[in-house]
């Protein structure tokens, strides 16, 4: 199976601050990529999709890109709602695998 | 807005039989697909498998010898059972919806954590 790779494992952002989070999968997804939000006590949140399309509802600062094996997750101004686990995800092979996830955090 | 919760008991034996469950509202389950996902402690998620409301299933083969996912359409609900646990069957258990099979999941439940110990 795949195996997902997310770095760093947690990012200390002050707010307003650019954060970019990366995720690396073994071999290549093409652009089956997503990337998830969430927060403590709540449900994951859809963010991205095809690597780079923000799901519905999701705000410009959030902005996906990359393909093959490398993506990258960019938040362009952090908010203070914004922190959070995010996770990437590959649906193109069986079985879908996860990264680990980036905790950003509050510098 | 659809929405998911998971429900069933939070510790098992080891050797016994998880079950859970699945409500759907807010949507008809007959327009997703269904999945379950899970989460061990400290480690990151892994795909249990999915359902189709007409009862087609695709399951990890890792788990497969051991999973069984079915639906109940009539309650809007579909549910997992995961036989002869053992402590490495301990992890936050979601369940998730997706429109299109094998793609990303549109809405997830907010998860619960069952504990395998005697």
């Amino acid at each position: 199976e795949i195996v997902m790779t997310q770095s760093p494992a947690t990012l200390s952002v002050s707010p307003g601050e650019r954060a970019t989070l990366s995720c690396r999968a073994s071999q290549s997804v093409s652009s089956n990529l997503a990337w998830y939000q969430q927060k403590p006590g709540q449900a994951p949140r859809l963010l991205i999709y095809g690597a780079s399309t923000r799901a519905t509802g999701i705000p410009a600062r959030f902005s996906g890109s990359g393909s093959g094996t490398e993506f990258t997750l960019t938040i362009s101004s952090l908010q203070s709602e914004d922190f959070a686990i995010f996770f990437c995800h590959q649906y193109n092979d069986w079985p879908q695998t996860f990264g680990q996830g980036t905790k950003v955090e509050i510098k | 807005q659809v929405q998911l919760q998971e429900s069933g008991p939070g510790l098992v034996k080891p050797s016994e039989t998880l079950s859970l469950t699945c409500t759907v509202s807010g949507g008809s389950i007959s327009s997703y697909y269904w999945s379950w996902i899970r989460q061990p402690p400290g480690k990151g998620l892994e795909y249990i498998g999915y359902i189709y409301y007409s009862g087609s299933t695709n399951y990890n083969p890792s788990l497969k010898s051991r999973v069984t996912i079915s639906v109940d359409t009539s309650k809007n609900q579909f549910s997992l059972k995961l036989s002869s646990v053992t402590a490495a069957d301990t992890a936050v258990y979601y369940c998730a919806g997706a429109k299109v099979a094998d793609t990303v999941f549109d809405f997830w439940g907010q998860g619960t954590l069952v504990t395998v110990s005697s």
